[in-house]
């Protein structure tokens, strides 16, 4: 069974701020998937990243950058200088490769959440 | 290009009701899932499906609950006989590719059923 934690329920922080959200997921398989995608409050789920299990290498995009670990099953999301409008709730996703066998490859197994706040 | 469509965005039903929800997939894809999201509860997958076929409906409560993505047509999550528990958001994504491929879903804004 594939779990995914986030501890984090809720972060707050004031702009200008560096955060982290932590996550951390649970597979038996050797080749998975790893997203992140963020719900503002207008309530639409956007996609902000995938991973491969095979790739480790830590990726940059603007202010967002994500630390992959296989060592400790983590894949952790770093906000550089955040800002109010990065207030949403962020959401950590696991999926099976489709080369695992059977039909759940397409299931994303998501963590609770973690509802970021950002203060001006 | 147009993303991933849903309507009604709104939703209201009384008990006993039916309830249906439309998914249009982003342009090109063929690949539709059903994901409900219950007040304080994370997102739980509910159907994957392709054209004419259902794929792996695991996550799908056994009964009042169907699914289905025609030929031609949105996709349709059905909910018959709706009780106040069914109250959520419900997400639609799409995929290119899928069966193929473990691929990015594209999230449509969901749709927020509130049953009275």
């Amino acid at each position: 069974a594939q779990k995914v934690t986030q501890a984090q329920t809720e972060i707050s922080v004031v702009e200008k701020e560096d955060v982290t959200l932590d996550c951390v997921y649970e597979t038996r398989d050797t080749t998975y998937y790893l997203f992140w995608y963020k719900q503002p409050p207008s309530g639409e789920l956007v996609f902000l990243i995938r991973r491969n299990s095979f790739d480790e290498q830590n990726e940059i995009s603007g202010r967002y950058s994500w630390n992959f670990q296989k060592s400790t099953s983590s894949f952790n999301f770093t906000i550089t200088a955040s800002q109010v409008v990065d207030s949403a709730v962020y959401f950590c996703a696991l999926s099976r490769s489709a080369n695992a066998g059977g039909t759940s490859y397409g299931k994303l197994t998501f963590g609770q959440g973690t509802i970021l706040t950002v203060h001006p | 290009n147009a993303g991933v469509m849903q309507n009604p965005r709104h939703l209201v039903r009384r008990r006993g009701q039916e309830a249906r929800l439309r998914c249009s997939p982003m342009k090109g894809h063929s690949h539709v899932y059903w994901y409900r999201q219950l007040p304080e509860e994370g997102l739980k997958f509910m159907v994957y499906l392709q054209k004419e076929n259902i794929i792996d409906e695991s996550g799908m409560p056994k009964e009042r609950f169907s699914a289905e993505f025609p030929k031609e047509g949105p996709s349709i999550l059905r909910i018959q006989q709706v009780v106040r528990g069914d109250s959520a958001a419900y997400f639609c994504a799409s995929s290119p590719l899928g069966g193929i491929k473990t691929d990015t879903q594209y999230f449509g804004p969901g749709t927020r059923l509130t049953v009275l």
